[in-house]
């Protein structure tokens, strides 16, 4: 089973509508992170959390909102979804303290295609 | 001026080559250094860290890292057709920061 898995894998949506990405991950991890991407942009940060209680605005949180529900779940929410929110949405997670592996590496989810007409 | 910048290439190279990627950043106090790779329509995974000025050499894999010129590089030497792919480089100032990505450099070795 995959350690960190988004639901859904592909979305469309119109113009105005409410959605939810959920992101869960069995990895332990404490900090959970959502990036979006763009052609020729890379990834964005949307938004960060390092646990239960603490979230953390990245690059382009406007129009997101997001919710930590538990350590091992992490849901990103566009209240309005607008066109130029089409885009392909990560989550990854980190553990600050790995053993063996390097300081901060983030293991990504498979994505979420979300297309907003 | 972009946080992390890198040639969206695409690069070109012809199996058995050796593979240059750069990247340059303008946050001074950027302390960790990563280089991603991403297949088409994957996920991200890591393949390189590096937090120290020099090379770190990993199989057929080598990071370079000048903080005062503010540019890390990942060499790929023996290219394969399996190293095509996009590579992805992102910085960290500290490990309670947040990581930015560059755009990523599109690398194409060929048979």
């Amino acid at each position: 089973d995959a350690d960190v898995t988004q639901t859904p894998r592909n979305r469309i949506t119109k113009t105005g509508k409410r959605i939810m990405l959920e992101c869960s991950q069995t990895k332990g991890h404490d900090r959970m992170y959502w990036y979006r991407q763009d052609p020729g942009l890379g990834l964005r940060l949307i938004y960060y959390s390092f646990d239960v209680k603490d979230i953390n605005k990245g690059e382009i949180s406007d129009g997101y909102s997001v919710s930590r529900q538990a350590q091992a779940k992490f849901s990103l929410s566009l209240e309005s979804a607008i066109p130029n929110q089409t885009a392909l949405y990560f989550c990854a997670t980190s553990d600050l303290t790995a053993k063996g592996g390097p300081r901060n590496e983030q293991f990504f989810g498979p994505g979420t295609r979300l297309t907003v007409l | 001026q972009k946080e992390v910048e890198q040639n969206s290439g695409p690069l070109s190279v012809p199996e058995g080559a050796i593979a240059s990627l750069n990247c340059t950043y303008s946050d001074r106090g950027s302390q960790s250094f990563f280089w991603y790779r991403q297949y088409s329509g994957k996920s991200p995974e890591l393949i390189m860290s590096i937090y120290s000025n020099g090379d770190k050499e990993d199989g057929r894999f080598t990071a370079q890292l000048n903080k005062a010129s503010q540019y890390v590089s990942l060499l790929i030497r023996d290219s394969q057709p399996s190293d095509s792919a996009t590579y992805l480089c992102a910085v960290r100032k500290g490990n309670n920061n947040d990581m930015r990505f560059g755009a990523g450099t599109r690398l194409t070795v060929k048979p």
